[in-house]
């Protein structure tokens, strides 16, 4: 199982990019990234998936390295709306999503 | 499309009682999933559910939780006898298939508190 290790709290202001990197050194050649945003009182909720170079929709962007041991959240001008814990994970699209854990997020904190 | 529907919303009860929880996923979804959510935690996954079988309850504490998936739709989830510990946000979710590329919807959980 790879495991995942992302920054406990980030703090931003309303408009700014935001960037949140998750390192997964240990990555298997199968192994799909995929983030979830999670609000108070709510379950995750799936922001975006990618296996390498970049992914885009109209929440965020996935940036993977070549050597994909890492990866790059993107919130493109951020507002206070996304206050938030964001969770990376990763998994193999061949085994169950029992295989998958959470870890304990990045807490975003956005300031006007 | 309808997410996945949780009840109750929230749950008191004292140590040693009984509760039950109950999901509905997303229609179409063959696969259902109970996670346990401690405060401060990333969820912990209990149970997985393929249709109407168990893919996964290997974090499933058995002595005291129990969970079925009748006619592979809806999903309960019992805890008896409760214990102070399992005081947690319970989210059910669900998924179009059961590999971990198929992205997980999740309902808003049922939070309970154990005195």
């Amino acid at each position: 199982l790879a495991k995942t290790t992302q920054p406990i709290s980030m703090d931003s202001y309303e408009g700014q990019e935001v960037n949140i990197t998750c390192s997964h050194n240990n990555i298997a050649t199968n192994d799909y990234i995929t983030w979830y945003q999670q609000f108070p009182s709510q379950g995750p909720r799936f922001i975006i998936q990618g296996y390498k170079t970049k992914v885009t929709n109209e929440v965020a962007s996935l940036f993977i390295p070549a050597d994909r041991k890492s990866s790059t959240l993107s919130l493109p001008r951020v507002s206070l709306s996304d206050t938030a814990v964001y969770y990376c994970l990763v998994g193999d699209p061949l085994y169950s999503a029992s295989k998958i854990i959470f870890g304990s997020g990045t807490r975003l904190s956005i300031r006007p | 499309e309808a997410g996945v529907a949780q009840s109750p919303r929230y749950k008191i009860i004292e140590k040693r009682q009984s509760v039950a929880f109950w999901c509905n996923p997303i229609s179409g979804h063959a696969t259902l999933y109970w996670y346990q959510q401690i405060l401060g935690q990333g969820p912990k996954l209990l149970i997985q559910f393929q249709n109407n079988g168990v893919v996964d309850d290997s974090q499933l504490p058995k002595d005291r939780f129990s969970a079925e998936r009748l006619k592979g739709v809806d999903s309960t989830l019992k805890i008896q006898p409760a214990k102070l510990e399992d005081s947690a946000v319970y989210l059910c979710a669900s998924s179009r298939e059961q590999g971990a590329n198929s992205p997980l919807h999740f309902g808003n959980g049922t939070r309970l508190t154990v005195t």
